[in-house]
């Protein structure tokens, strides 16, 4: 069973830029969430989705947006990139949203 | 302020030295799960405890769940080099959607 895929692993953007990351959770999961990794932060909850609908959401602004397909895979989406943006953004899936979650390898992202 | 404390924050040890890995919280959790992350890697999943006061064995590692289910602790026995790396807990606050609280982490080295 292959595991959850994010691309693309690595990103470089200049600020005010938008991006878009990608997310493809185990087949037959439900729920995709994604979080932000700093070094001062550490792991930070951005958003779940289920069912092509956000049923949670962290504290972050609303530059930072996501939506799920009808396969669940899910995209998360930056607008007006910050140098604070940089981050490592993890994806992480599960079956139905409550229990056991699965990471993806991540995608570094770097603002200049 | 965090609202799940690790400790220690960092900890250096030898090869076949015992440690134990502290998580604390003043909060309940439906449930908490112990993930280890390696560098540029996103957090794998080692354990999920759910009822208070639950003990799960896995190999040399002993995860145990407080009885309040405010805190837990993950104790390595006869650590291995392998085992080097950031050890995370995380708490599920609801029982409703996937929206973990993430410690700060405690980065384990394990000198051969």
């Amino acid at each position: 069973k292959a595991g959850v895929t994010q691309t693309p692993r690595y990103l470089i953007k200049t600020r005010g830029q938008q991006v878009t990351l990608s997310c493809s959770p185990i087949s037959g999961h439900r729920s995709v969430s994604w979080y932000q990794q700093t070094p001062g932060q550490g792991l930070q909850f951005l958003f779940e989705y289920f069912s092509e609908t956000q049923r949670n959401k962290g504290n972050f602004p609303g530059r930072f947006s996501g939506r799920q397909f009808s396969n669940s895979r899910s995209e998360m989406n930056v607008s007006t990139l910050e140098l604070g943006d940089s981050a490592l953004y993890l994806c992480a899936s599960s079956l139905e949203g409550i229990g056991e979650a699965f990471f993806g390898q991540g995608t570094r992202l770097t603002v200049v | 302020t965090q609202l799940l404390e690790q400790s220690p924050q960092f900890l250096s040890i030898q090869e076949g030295e015992n440690l134990t890995v502290y998580c604390n919280s003043s909060s309940v959790f439906s449930s908490l799960q112990w993930y280890r992350q390696e560098p540029g890697e996103g957090p794998v999943l080692l354990v999920t405890v759910v009822t208070g006061g639950e003990v799960k064995k896995l190999k040399r590692l002993t995860f145990q769940f407080g009885d309040a289910r405010k805190d837990s602790s993950l104790h390595i026995t006869a650590a291995q080099p392998g085992d080097t790396g950031l050890y995370l807990c995380a708490g599920s606050l609801s029982n409703y959607g996937q929206n973990f609280v993430f410690g700060p982490g405690t980065r384990l080295s394990v000198l051969p």
